[in-house]
């Protein structure tokens, strides 16, 4: 069955650096677009980011534009999402999903918590 | 960017009711519509795509309709595991983006 699994997630001060990962297994990951999903704590759901098959574009929110990186091994089936110059509000839930068919997020990972704090 | 608006954002129902939730886009998206279901502190799940296609697993008395601007998300019967906190979102241009959320709660 399909399975995504995030790690990384943690607690970092302000401006801090922090990569997440995300390991699929049960899917033929080098065929599929992949995102990432935030959730602050109470609120409702934001996209993060995307990026495609190959990993040669990617795409992202205006909100962390210039700050996270996406980026994908095909070959160890591992999505990451690098978060640099890390702020108050970016401390969400960070989930991984696999886009499926009309681009709706089929498949979600149990998430990683990042909590940005001094 | 193509904003989602979703009402109510919560509603009390009891259960055996029939529940609507209508979702309506900014501009128009197609089908380009999907609908997700959350229940507390687990990933959301994917329960309509393409404004009316089931997914695989998902009970029949949960339906989608709707297309262009507005939608709607029905249960025809409510079950306990329905209690839950719903979200539509678009598909059809980049950056995807949410409705703020339904929370249907117990009456």
């Amino acid at each position: 069955q399909v399975q995504l699994v995030e790690s990384g997630g943690g607690v970092v001060p302000p401006g801090r650096s922090l990569r997440l990962s995300c390991r699929a297994s049960g899917i033929i990951f080098k065929t599929y677009v992949m995102h990432w999903v935030r959730q602050a704590p109470g609120k409702g759901l934001e996209w993060v980011a995307s990026i495609s098959y190959g990993g040669d574009d990617a795409d992202y929110a205006d909100s962390v534009k210039g700050r996270f990186t996406v980026s994908r091994d095909n070959s160890k089936n591992i999505l990451y999402l690098q978060l640099n110059g890390l702020r108050a509000d970016d401390t969400a839930v960070y989930y991984c999903a696999k886009e499926g068919v009309f681009r709706g997020f089929d498949y979600w990972g149990q998430g990683t918590p990042v909590t940005v704090s001094s | 960017d193509i904003q989602m608006t979703q009402s109510p954002s919560s509603l009390s129902a009891s259960l055996g009711d029939r529940v609507t939730i209508t979702c309506r886009a900014s501009q128009s998206i197609a089908t380009y519509l999907n609908w997700y279901q959350q229940k507390p502190g687990t990933a959301p799940k994917l329960l309509i795509s393409g404004a009316s296609t089931l997914q695989s697993g998902v009970p029949s008395r949960f339906s989608g309709s709707g297309s262009e601007t507005d939608f709607t998300l029905t249960i025809s019967t409510l079950q306990p595991e329905d209690f839950a906190t719903y979200y539509c979102q678009q598909s059809y241009r980049t950056p995807p983006t949410f409705g703020g959320g339904t929370k249907v709660e117990i009456k």
